[in-house]
């Protein structure tokens, strides 16, 4: 079966640009998440769906970063405007179900250059 | 706060070396650990993973990790590696059964040199 896609692969704007990332979950996978990676740490959750609703977003900075997940598919993940610490690897996951035996899938990520 | 620690950034080894990457985690009732695996450019991937049941868990590429409850461990091993083993490790835990995101520990580097 394919695996996460995440688009696009690499992303650099100025700060207080705008930027969008865009997650394609495996087929069937109701879970989905958005973790930031910033270099030299490990993955830190950003937000967490269940189908097209938010189960986990305190860890998402509002003022700023705003994600969708409409129809319960597809996914996107916004930053507006950027700052320079928000230069970092954005990992897209997702889990067929949100039980722990469920495996977690990661797609290979957009790495995101703030200037 | 519920944390996991990996104790070494980076752990250099020659090729057919045995190698132990540590990794501990803040105490609780219930604890679901993970090892992933991160490739340069890549995702990270699903190494092994402790549900519950018998305390070492074996997983792919020859990966093995013990449970250690008392000493709050999950320390992952290898007898032999090989040089496509150079990777990022990340150690994760989960405290809930349902929902809850992975926890990472900040990932230690393994350098295998001929």
């Amino acid at each position: 079966e394919a695996g996460v896609a995440q688009s696009p692969r690499y992303k650099i704007i100025e700060k207080r640009q705008s930027v969008a990332f865009w997650c394609n979950p495996i087929s069937g996978h109701a879970t989905l998440y958005w973790y930031q990676q910033i270099l030299g740490q490990g993955p830190k959750l950003l937000i967490q769906f269940q189908n097209n609703g938010v189960v986990d977003d305190s860890q998402l900075p509002k003022d700023r970063f705003s994600a969708e997940r409409l129809k319960g598919v597809d996914s996107t993940l916004k930053i507006q405007p950027a700052k320079l610490e928000d230069s970092a690897v954005y990992l897209c996951a997702s889990r067929r179900t949100e039980k722990i035996t469920d495996t977690q899938y990661f797609g290979p990520g957009t790495r995101l250059t703030v200037l | 706060a519920q944390s996991v620690t990996q104790l070494d950034s980076q752990v250099p080894v020659f090729e057919e070396a045995p190698v132990e990457l540590r990794c501990n985690y803040s105490s609780s009732v219930s604890v679901y650990l993970f090892w992933y695996v991160q490739y340069p450019n890549q995702g990270l991937q699903l190494l092994l993973k402790y549900l519950s049941g018998s305390t070492l868990v074996k997983g792919i590429n020859g990966f093995e990790a013990e449970f250690n409850k008392s000493q709050t461990s999950f320390h992952l091993r290898k007898p032999s590696v090989h040089i496509s083993d150079t990777a990022e490790y990340f150690c994760a835990v989960s405290y809930n059964q349902a929902g809850t995101a992975l926890i990472f520990g900040k990932g230690t580097t393994l350098s295998v040199s001929s």
